[in-house]
């Protein structure tokens, strides 16, 4: 069965540090999102991604965050400069066309921890 | 603001029911979805309500009211690998999920 897949599982930086987390949707999917989770807590939008474009954004996603498909199927993150506060459980999904908004299958996600 | 209120825990036995509360207040409602976390995993999808009613599959049931912003998920036969946490989520907008803050269902023999 088909599944999103993520790298690197676990990803440990200085703070200040630019890190890429990345991820390969399933591969007729449309929509991509990115997730973050801190630990024991609740999953909170970050992002999500159509048709080459961020479609829509929270908050947290301010100007450290950017998105990127650079080929026809990675889908990465970048924060800039990395704060301590961004230690979390980072998920990256994504649906088809049809359900898009229903039912989004999740990649087994990337802990960012921020020394 | 927006928020989703669930249990932070529910304990039930194998082979039993349980049913696990959602109530939201949100700016903008499309719909209601449920998903499901082993400890250390990532979220899986249950179930997605966008009208009033009941949506079964197979051993798991949500339902929705809009009128009263409450939804809930319900677990028959019971079974230990079941216990997980389960997150209620709001379909906000277009593209949003607001997520609430998960039920731990901690299942017993």
């Amino acid at each position: 069965e088909p599944e999103v897949t993520q790298t690197p599982s676990h990803q440990v930086t200085q703070m200040g540090q630019e890190v890429i987390l990345r991820c390969v949707p399933i591969s007729n999917h449309l929509y991509f999102y990115w997730y973050r989770q801190i630990l024991g807590q609740k999953v909170e939008f970050l992002v999500s991604f159509y048709n080459n474009e961020i479609s829509e954004k929270s908050e947290i996603f301010d100007d450290q965050f950017s998105v990127e498909r650079p080929d026809g199927s990675n889908f990465t993150l970048k924060i800039r400069s990395t704060k301590l506060e961004d230690s979390a459980m980072y998920f990256c999904a994504s649906t088809t066309g049809d359900r898009a908004y229903n039912e989004q299958f999740f990649g087994p996600g990337t802990r960012l921890t921020v020394l | 603001g927006q928020s989703l209120e669930q249990p932070s825990e529910v304990t039930a036995v194998e082979g039993a029911i349980v049913q696990i509360n959602c109530t939201y207040q949100t700016s903008g409602f499309y719909g209601l979805s449920w998903y499901q976390q082993h400890d250390g995993g990532a979220p899986t999808f249950l179930s997605y309500n966008g009208l009033d009613g009941l949506e079964e599959t197979g051993r798991f049931s949500s339902f929705l009211s809009r009128s009263d912003s409450y939804g809930y998920l319900l677990l028959q036969e019971l079974q230990m690998k079941d216990s997980a946490s389960y997150f209620c989520a709001v379909r906000y907008s277009n593209y949003q999920l607001i997520w609430g803050a998960g039920t731990k269902l901690i299942i017993k023999p």
